[in-house]
């Protein structure tokens, strides 16, 4: 167990909703990270948040928006959801920012089913 | 930018034997590298890392990996396989003004016994 939650497990709905998926990091890290995994892009970075801020920005689409919380809880808001979006969602943390490397840890994911 | 390569999409050994995963990366300046596991159905596991100092790091479950950086490769070993390591591995770069991680397209490992 990493210590990070993300709820729900998992999550099936109809094109052109929107979802919400949440993640509460480690007791005591202030970084969160968004990953998608999909079949035909593998693991790809989606978002970073650090300390409420909006630290960092990979390949996520504009449907797509992501905040984080005062309490350090983050959400991923997905909305007109297309077939395509249909993938595993993680969530990771690690500890405070610095120059240095990171580790990061992650929640067992949220599997997004768009029909 | 940033890349990782892992040139087995999927490798069968039996159990007892021993295990190499490949993995190459592209980086600019000194990497920081890690391997996941990532059973069925799971999340992501971290097995070891390296920051800096010794190339050869100790992870958990018996694994080890070795920084090359000549090779520019970070594989990943283990002497003696078990049957629950079957699952997918990746190798994962992270570096750049944000500490997003890189992942490569994993490596699927299967264990007969």
């Amino acid at each position: 167990d990493s210590g990070v939650t993300q709820t729900p497990k998992h999550l099936i709905t109809a094109t052109g909703q929107r979802v919400t998926l949440r993640c509460s990091p480690r007791s005591g890290d202030l970084s969160v990270y968004w990953y998608q995994q999909s079949l035909d892009q593998g693991l790809q970075f989606l978002i970073q948040y650090y300390n409420g801020e909006e630290r960092a920005k990979g390949n996520i689409l504009e449907r797509f928006s992501a905040q984080q919380f005062p309490d350090l809880h983050s959400e991923l808001n997905l909305s007109s959801l297309e077939l395509g979006d249909s993938a595993l969602y993680f969530c990771a943390s690690s500890a405070l920012l610095s120059s240095g490397p990171h580790e990061q840890y992650f929640g067992p994911g949220t599997r997004l089913t768009v029909t | 930018a940033q890349s990782v390569t892992q040139p087995d999409i999927h490798i069968t050994v039996s159990e007892g034997a021993s295990l190499e995963l490949r993995c190459n990366y592209s980086y600019g300046a000194t990497p920081y590298l890690f391997w996941y596991v990532q059973s069925p159905g799971q999340g992501l596991q971290l097995l070891l890392k390296y920051f800096s100092g010794d190339t050869l790091v100790q992870g958990i479950k018996g694994f080890e990996a070795e920084f090359k950086r000549s090779q520019s490769s970070f594989n990943l070993r283990k002497p003696s396989v078990h049957w629950s390591d079957a699952a997918e591995y990746f190798c994962a770069v992270e570096g750049g003004t944000a500490s997003k991680l890189t992942f490569g397209t994993g490596t699927r490992l299967q264990v007969t016994l």
